[in-house]
């Protein structure tokens, strides 16, 4: 089975910190994803990686950053904290090629700003 | 751009009656189709998938969904409804030569004893 770890399930930090979340799989996809949950408005996308050091922009990349140095890793860099990215993170990654591949989820980081 | 609506972000059924959730989408071209769940403080689970081979697809916990390109839909479906579906449903679809999943806003089940 597909194993994607994720760093902490629920994380506090203060406005203006840098923040990082950290993700992990042992399956050796290549892509890797961190999407955004908010009540109301489903799973929003903010970046994904297809490989190592390369990234795409989502939906929602406004105020985060992305880091892939190894296959396995997957990080989402919250460059200076604010209230508003309050929220439910979640990684995923899948295999490629292969449209009908699903994507495999970590439990969620719930990150609060205060 | 594609998209992804569910109809009634909560629903409510009583245990053992029909489980029917929602889920339209918008694509020029039939895409790969998939429904999630997820239980409290839990990420998503893959129930089901659609991926052309059949238009009746099986998933696991006794959910099948049904693909009808006429109507861009790809509602889920159980017989009987148990207390352990309550959850968040989600339905996502990917166009082809996409890598990432659209999600749409998720159903809320409820399931009264």
């Amino acid at each position: 089975d597909v194993k994607v770890t994720q760093s902490s399930r629920y994380l506090v930090k203060r406005t203006g910190e840098k923040v990082f979340l950290e993700c992990v799989q042992d399956m050796d996809h290549e892509n890797m994803f961190w999407y955004r949950q908010d009540p109301g408005l489903g799973l929003r996308l903010i970046y994904f990686s297809y490989d190592v050091k390369m990234k795409e922009k989502g939906d929602i990349p406004e105020g985060y950053s992305v880091s892939r140095e190894k296959k396995e890793r997957f990080s989402l860099i919250l460059e200076s904290a604010s209230t508003n990215q309050t929220s439910m993170y979640l990684c995923a990654s899948s295999l490629w090629p292969g449209g009908d591949q699903p994507q495999h989820f970590g439990d969620g980081t719930r990150l609060s700003i205060l | 751009a594609q998209s992804v609506t569910q109809l009634g972000s909560h629903v409510s059924v009583s245990e053992g009656a029909l489980v029917l959730l929602r889920c339209n989408y918008s694509s020029s071209v039939p895409p790969y189709l998939f429904w999630y769940v997820q239980y409290p403080n839990q990420g998503l689970q893959l129930l089901l998938k659609y991926t052309s081979a059949a238009t009746l697809v099986k998933g696991i916990n006794g959910f099948e969904a049904e693909f009808k390109k006429s109507e861009t839909s790809f509602h889920l479906t159980k017989p009987s409804a148990h207390m352990s579906d309550a959850a968040e449903y989600f339905c996502a679809v990917r166009s082809t030569g996409r890598r990432a999943l659209t999600f749409g806003s998720g159903t809320r089940l409820q399931v009264q004893p």
